[in-house]
């Protein structure tokens, strides 16, 4: 079992839908959590960090549930500039500085 | 701040030549590390830093070697490309807010073919 999974997709979505993505992690002393978003041939780009219970940024929200081991991302109102990959990323316990990467999921957001 | 910066862009290499991809970045920060992504795996883990001086293995570091001598520069060396090492390598960096935060910032990316 991959130590951090994802539902590669893709989803496709109309404009003005609301999307929710799901992260499954394995390792239960895992302290902080991240989304990237990564556009096609580009570098991944922090878009929420979740230490507590949950982040919430204008039409994003991340939460995150110990007990189930998985962080969630609610994107509301998608716009066609939403269309990329989102990965997420758990850091251990320990000060290693090293996260590890689920193989993203992939959304297309139509007209 | 020019953030994470990486070198070449783009690399053709034959199976058997060895080559640096460089890394560097202009933060200060503290935790430095290699990834690869390959078409459906996400981003694999190849090598760590967490200061100058101290490296260690991720998840695929065979034919792969990393030094840390300054806290700017984490080049990674591959001994003998492989075709299976074609791939786009990332090189991202980190630090320590004081608490469990470890929000890393990646440079733009090195896509390397093998022949």
């Amino acid at each position: 079992r991959k130590e951090v999974e994802q539902d590669p997709g893709p989803f496709n979505v109309p404009e003005g839908a609301t999307v929710a993505f799901n992260c499954t992690y394995s390792n239960s002393a895992s302290q902080s959590f991240f989304w990237y978003r990564q556009d096609c041939r580009k570098e991944p780009k922090l878009l929420m960090s979740v230490y507590s219970s949950g982040n919430e940024d204008g039409r994003f929200t991340a939460q995150l549930n110990r007990a189930s081991q998985y962080i969630s991302l609610l994107i509301r109102d998608s716009k066609l500039s939403d269309s990329a990959t989102y990965l997420c990323a758990t850091h251990g316990s320990g000060n290693t500085g090293k996260l590890i990467f689920g193989q993203g999921t992939t959304l297309q957001v139509k007209p | 701040n020019a953030g994470v910066t990486q070198t070449p862009k783009f690399q053709v290499l034959k199976t058997g030549q060895s080559m640096t991809l460089q890394c560097a970045q202009d933060m200060n920060h503290e935790y430095m590390s290699w990834y690869r992504q390959d078409p459906g795996m996400g981003l694999r883990l190849i090598h760590y830093s967490v200061g100058a001086g101290i490296t260690d293995q991720g998840e695929v570091p065979n034919g792969y070697n990393v030094s840390r001598s300054t806290t700017e520069d984490f080049p990674l060396r591959l001994l003998s490309a492989a075709p299976s090492q074609t791939s786009v390598y990332f090189c991202a960096s980190s630090y320590s807010q004081g608490g469990p935060s470890y929000e890393q910032y990646f440079g733009p990316g090195t896509r390397l073919t093998v022949t």
